[in-house]
């Protein structure tokens, strides 16, 4: 089945620098990448995610890369503020059947300082 | 508005007892998820449901059932809880497998003595 790594687990950077936080999955047949931030003691939220038939979207301060080939895929956050500390989660979701469930990586908190 | 909740939101019980664990989501959502989320191992899946009737293991499945009686709830069972049951437990929620997006609920913290 699927295996999702990600990396690093901890990361912090000064406010207005970049963040990026990368992942890597093992099925090459999953088609669908979501990135989930968990603020704490709240509940995992959708900020983005990507299709198989993309190789990058944007929105606003963050953007998603995939790259097929290597089967990994990242997260970069633009101009960090402190409201984008959080835990992300990363995950990938295969095709068919319970193949269809998405599969998460261990998370990466994420602190900005102010 | 449509939402998905869950209850209770916290809950201490003992080892050796049932616990169920309630979700009911009001967005006619055919799927259905149970996750367990400990530090250091992210959201581990226990149980999932494509629709009514529909009951499948996931990753951490052991010690835990479900039911699936209608379109909104996936109530999850405890059978005999354990000190390594011991977590925040969310259930999540997608219209398809094909859209992919899944919306989480509030999380219930459960704590086994």
């Amino acid at each position: 089945g699927e295996n999702v790594e990600q990396h690093p687990s901890t990361l912090s950077v000064q406010e207005g620098d970049s963040a990026v936080i990368k992942c890597t999955y093992s099925d090459s047949a999953s088609n669908y990448f979501p990135w989930y931030k968990q603020e704490l003691g709240k509940r995992p939220q959708l900020i983005i995610d990507i299709r198989s038939n993309v190789g990058e979207k944007k929105d606003q301060r963050i953007a998603v890369t995939l790259n097929k080939t290597a089967k990994h895929f990242s997260l970069h956050i633009t101009e960090t503020q402190p409201e984008d500390s959080a835990v992300y989660f990363c995950a990938a979701r295969g095709y068919g059947g319970s193949q269809g469930n998405l599969i998460f990586g261990k998370g990466t908190k994420l602190s900005v300082k102010p | 508005d449509a939402e998905i909740t869950q209850s209770p939101r916290h809950k201490i019980t003992e080892t050796g007892r049932q616990v169920t664990l309630a979700c009911h989501q009001t967005w006619n959502h055919n799927n259905m998820f149970w996750y367990r989320q400990d530090l250091g191992h992210g959201l581990r899946l226990i149980h999932y449901s494509y629709g009514v009737q529909d009951t499948n293991k996931g990753e951490v499945s052991d010690g835990y059932s479900v039911s699936r009686s209608n379109t909104e709830d996936l109530p999850l069972t405890l059978e005999s809880a354990a000190s390594s049951q011991t977590s925040v437990y969310f259930c999540a929620s997608s219209q398809d497998v094909g859209r992919g997006e899944q919306f989480f609920g509030p999380g219930t913290r459960l704590t086994v003595l």
